[in-house]
């Protein structure tokens, strides 16, 4: 079965800088998605950026960026320039290719990020 | 399109009662989903609809735990019997197909007391 693991339960980070959220897998699949969703207080999980394993090119979108180590299945999240808007629960998943099946996420336990003014 | 609907937001039962929860997708999205979130951790899969049809089950979802999704639109969850340990945030997802992203509700939060 497939993993996901947060290992920083809580992480802070000071308006303006760079942070660095951690997250490693396990899987035996070769075709597989990792995504980072973003949890605010009291709001719905949005999805803040995706990864296609077979692509080995970072992906990044804006202030966000992903540092993907396949061979060590490491997945992990930079967000730049940090903003107030950016605190909240944010979660590391994994979801298989698409080769049938549901294609459900598999869910790390997150990392709450506060952002200092 | 207004987004993955779940109602209500907050439910409080005594134990023993049985509850029922509405989850409406994004229209024209097939695919739906549950999970549920316990404090401190990520959600967990309960269970897929790909339209109407029930395809996988969680080892998660006991015998009191029931989805349906009639004519494909939306679904509804229903535990019977409810447990303390049911007390948790259960969520809806939409997905218009494959390799689609995962739309999701604000969640129902349960509190068996």
């Amino acid at each position: 079965a497939q993993t996901v693991t947060q290992s920083q339960p809580e992480m802070s980070v000071q308006e303006a800088e760079t942070v660095t959220l951690s997250c490693t897998y396990d899987t035996s699949e070769s075709d597989y998605y990792l995504f980072w969703y973003k949890q605010p207080p009291s709001r719905q999980m949005i999805l803040v950026i995706r990864q296609e394993a077979y692509k080995q090119q970072n992906a990044t979108e804006n202030r966000f960026s992903v540092n993907f180590q396949k061979a060590a299945k490491s997945f992990s999240l930079k967000i730049s320039d940090s903003q107030l808007g950016d605190a909240a629960m944010y979660f590391c998943a994994y979801r298989r290719g698409s080769q049938g099946g549901s294609e459900k996420l598999v869910f790390g336990k997150g990392t709450k990020l506060t952002v200092n003014p | 399109d207004t987004g993955v609907s779940q109602n209500p937001r907050h439910k409080i039962t005594k134990r023993g009662q049985n509850v029922t929860f509405r989850c409406d997708p994004i229209s024209e999205h097939n695919r739906l989903y549950w999970y549920r979130q316990t404090l401190g951790q990520g959600p967990e899969f309960l269970t897929y609809f790909q339209n109407e049809a029930q395809l996988e089950k969680s080892r998660l979802l006991s015998d009191r735990f029931s989805a349906e999704r009639p004519k494909g639109s939306f679904s509804t969850l229903e535990i019977q019997r409810t447990e303390q340990g049911d007390s948790a945030m259960y969520l809806c997802a939409s997905r218009r197909g494959v390799n689609t992203e995962a739309f999701f509700g604000q969640g129902t939060r349960l509190t068996v007391v």
